[in-house]
C-alpha cells in the first residue's frame, strides 16, 4: 500500500478546473519535494510538475502544483479531453530507508 | 534527443530470473542516475531503486533486496535491471528513468527521461 493517497477518480467538462490532492506525512511531503506525472493509456509517465510547483520546458500552463505541509495538489485549469490520463503524485520518502514513493494514481476523465 | 531505449518483451517461468537493458543516448550517460519502476497490470507504479551510472553505486526498495541487481556497462551507456527468482506477482512493465536536472540544479527526485517500459509476464 502506498504511503501517499490520491482519489481514484476526478472528473470535469471541458474548460474546467480539476484539482487532485495528495496526502502524505512529515517523512515525505511534509519535508521533501513533490513531483507529478502523467500517464496516457499504453505509455509511459510523463514528468508534469518537479520541485512541487515548477514546470518542464512543453508542459502548459493549464497545469500546476502545489505543496502545503503534508499535502500537495495538482490542478488543471481549462481540462481538455486530451488531459484524460492517469496522474501520479511522487517523493522521497526519509522514513523508509531511502524509498521513492508514488501516489496511488487518480484518473482523470473529461466527460 | 536525450532517450533512454529499453529491451523487449520477456516472458519467464516462475523461479527464473529476467534482465532488462535500458540504453541511454543523446546525453552524458554517466551524468544521471537511472531509476527502475514498475507497473502490474491495471496498477499503479512502484519505485525499485536506482543506480549511479559513473560510481556503479546502487540504492535498492527494501521490498526487492535480495532479489534485484542493477548494473551498468558505461562502455556501451546501458544499465540494467535483474530480478531473480520471479512470481506471478512480478509480472509488470518495468521502466527504467533519469533523474532531472533543472539548470545543472538536482530537482529532488523528478524523473524527466523514461524508457519505453519493458513487458515482463511471468507465467508457467
Amino acid at each position: 500500500q502506498s504511503v501517499l493517497t490520491q482519489p481514484p477518480s476526478a472528473s470535469g467538462t471541458p474548460g474546467q478546473r480539476v484539482t487532485i490532492s495528495c496526502s502524505g506525512s512529515s517523512s515525505n511531503i511534509g519535508s521533501n519535494y513533490v513531483h507529478w506525472y502523467q500517464q496516457l493509456p499504453g505509455t509511459a509517465p510523463k514528468l508534469l510538475i518537479y520541485r512541487s510547483d515548477q514546470r518542464p520546458s512543453g508542459v502548459p500552463d493549464r497545469f500546476s502544483g502545489s505543496k502545503s505541509g503534508t499535502s500537495a495538489s495538482l490542478a488543471i485549469s481549462g481540462l481538455r479531453s486530451e488531459d484524460e490520463a492517469d496522474y501520479y503524485c511522487a517523493v522521497w520518502d526519509d522514513s523508509l530507508s531511502g524509498l521513492y514513493v508514488f501516489g496511488t494514481g487518480t484518473k482523470v476523465t473529461a466527460l | 534527443q536525450e532517450q533512454l531505449v529499453q529491451s523487449g518483451a520477456e516472458v519467464k517461468k516462475p523461479g527464473a530470473s529476467v534482465r532488462v537493458s535500458c540504453e541511454a543516448s543523446g546525453y552524458s550517460f554517466t551524468g544521471y542516475d537511472i531509476h527502475w519502476v514498475r507497473q502490474a497490470p491495471g496498477q499503479g507504479l512502484e519505485w525499485m531503486g536506482w543506480i549511479n551510472p559513473k560510481s556503479g553505486d546502487t540504492n535498492y526498495a527494501q521490498k526487492f533486496q535480495g532479489r534485484v541487481t542493477m548494473t551498468r556497462d558505461t562502455s556501451i551507456k546501458t544499465s540494467y535491471m535483474e530480478l531473480s527468482r520471479l512470481r506471478s506477482d512480478d509480472t509488470a512493465v518495468y521502466y527504467c528513468a533519469r533523474d532531472f536536472y533543472d539548470s545543472n540544479s538536482y530537482t529532488g527526485g523528478a524523473f524527466d527521461v523514461w524508457g519505453q517500459g519493458t513487458m515482463v509476464i511471468v507465467s508457467s
